[in-house]
Formats: structure tokens, sequence, C-alpha cells
């Protein structure tokens, strides 16, 4: 089973809808849950950080449930400019020096979404 | 402003001659990260420095090497670059410490071996 996994789609839809992402993880242990956005040939870029309460920004709201080892990232009123892939990103947290700990990432494939007019 | 800096954004090398990639920051992170992505696949962490202490992911061929000479720099040698090297390698950064886990990406060095 892989550490994370998403749907790669891709989805295709029209401007203005709705449309919903799904990830699940592994590794119970996760401590920091992000959705990156990736443009085409372009670097990863922090979409938003997912908190157990959930949290909203914009169109975009982003769920979590550590029960299930879910993360969801719901797009409103979809944007020509939101076609993009989208990575569900989990952060299992290790020790590092000093005591301090820091995070290495752990990529989903990502999720392709175009949004066509 | 840029924060992750690469260098250079595209480079084209010959198959075994040694290439290194450069990524610099100004944002005084404790850790940098190198990550390889190829066409349609997640990133994939090669190696990353916590200040100066080098951790190397399992998987990561010995064809790479890293070296961190200061808190601002961090380079990626390929010694002798295959056909199969060719991708996009992404520099990240993040502060370290609890909570403080959000990762910084460069623009990336699409690299090309002929």
């Amino acid at each position: 089973r892989k550490e994370v996994e998403q749907d790669p789609g891709p989805f295709n839809v029209p401007e203005g809808a709705t449309v919903a992402f799904n990830c699940t993880y592994s590794n119970s242990a996760s401590q920091s849950f992000f959705w990156y956005r990736q443009d085409c040939r372009k670097e990863p870029k922090l979409l938003m950080s997912v908190y157990s309460s959930g949290n909203e920004d914009g169109r975009f709201t982003a769920q979590l449930n550590r029960a299930s080892q879910y993360i969801s990232l719901l797009i409103r009123d979809s944007k020509l400019s939101d076609s993009a892939t989208y990575l569900c990103v989990v952060n299992p947290s290790y020790p590092g020096a000093g005591g301090t700990s820091y995070g290495k990432l752990t990529f989903g494939q990502g999720t392709i979404l175009t949004v066509h007019p | 402003d840029a924060m992750v800096i690469q260098n250079p954004r595209y480079q084209v090398t010959q198959f075994g001659k040694p290439v290194t990639l450069s990524c610099s920051q100004t944002l005084n992170h404790n850790v940098m990260y190198w990550y390889q992505q190829k066409s349609s696949q997640a990133p994939k962490l090669l190696f990353h420095y916590y200040d100066k202490d080098f951790n190397n992911e399992a998987d990561t061929p010995d064809n790479f090497q890293s070296r961190r000479p200061n808190t601002s720099f961090c380079f990626l040698d390929i010694r002798s670059p295959g056909l199969g090297d060719a991708a996009m390698y992404l520099c990240a950064t993040s502060r370290g410490g609890q909570g403080q886990e959000t990762q910084y990406f460069g623009p990336g060095t699409r690299l090309l071996v002929l």
C-alpha cells in the first residue's frame, strides 16, 4: 500500500463547478497534512495546511479525518486558473538534531484538475 | 522576492559527465531538501540536511551526492548522469521544529541528459 494515495483523475469540470479530491494515508503517526498545487513544469506551491477541525480559505475547504486517515479538498466555484495538479502531502515528523522535530514530506501522486469554459 | 533560488533553471549534460545543481535560500531555514521529480510522478526525496546533519534516503543511488557548505547554500552533485536521471530537481527548505514543517520549494532545475 502506498503511503499516500490519491485518485489521479483527471478531473475535467466546467467553470463554476464544485469538485472534491480525496486522499488516504497509511502512517497513523502522521502529524501534519497539506495540499500543494503544482502547475505544469513548475514547482509545488503550498495551497493550504489541513487541520483537524477543518479549515477554509476562500473557495477552498480542507478536511482531515484522523480516525479514517483521510484528507479531502473541496473547491467551490471552479475557475480556469484552478487547473493544476493537486498534491496531497503528509508529514510524519521525525526527531531532528537537538531534540527538535522536522518533517519529511510524503507526496501523493497528485490529482489532475482541468477546468474548462 | 525569491526565497529559494535554484540555478541553473535548465541544464543539459552528456551521459556520464558530472553535473552540479545549486540551491540557495534567503529564509535562514534549518532544513534543506533535494527532490527528483519525473514526468507525471510525485516528487521523490533524495536527501536532506538538518543544519549540517546529512540524511540520505535508503534508495537514493550513490551517483547522487550533496554538499551544504553553509546555511544558505546546498548543492546536488550527479557524478555520472545516466539517461534515467533526466528529471526536474527540486530544492526545498523548512524551518524545522515543532509546527514548522511547511516546505518551500525553489523553481527547480530541469536536467536533460544526452
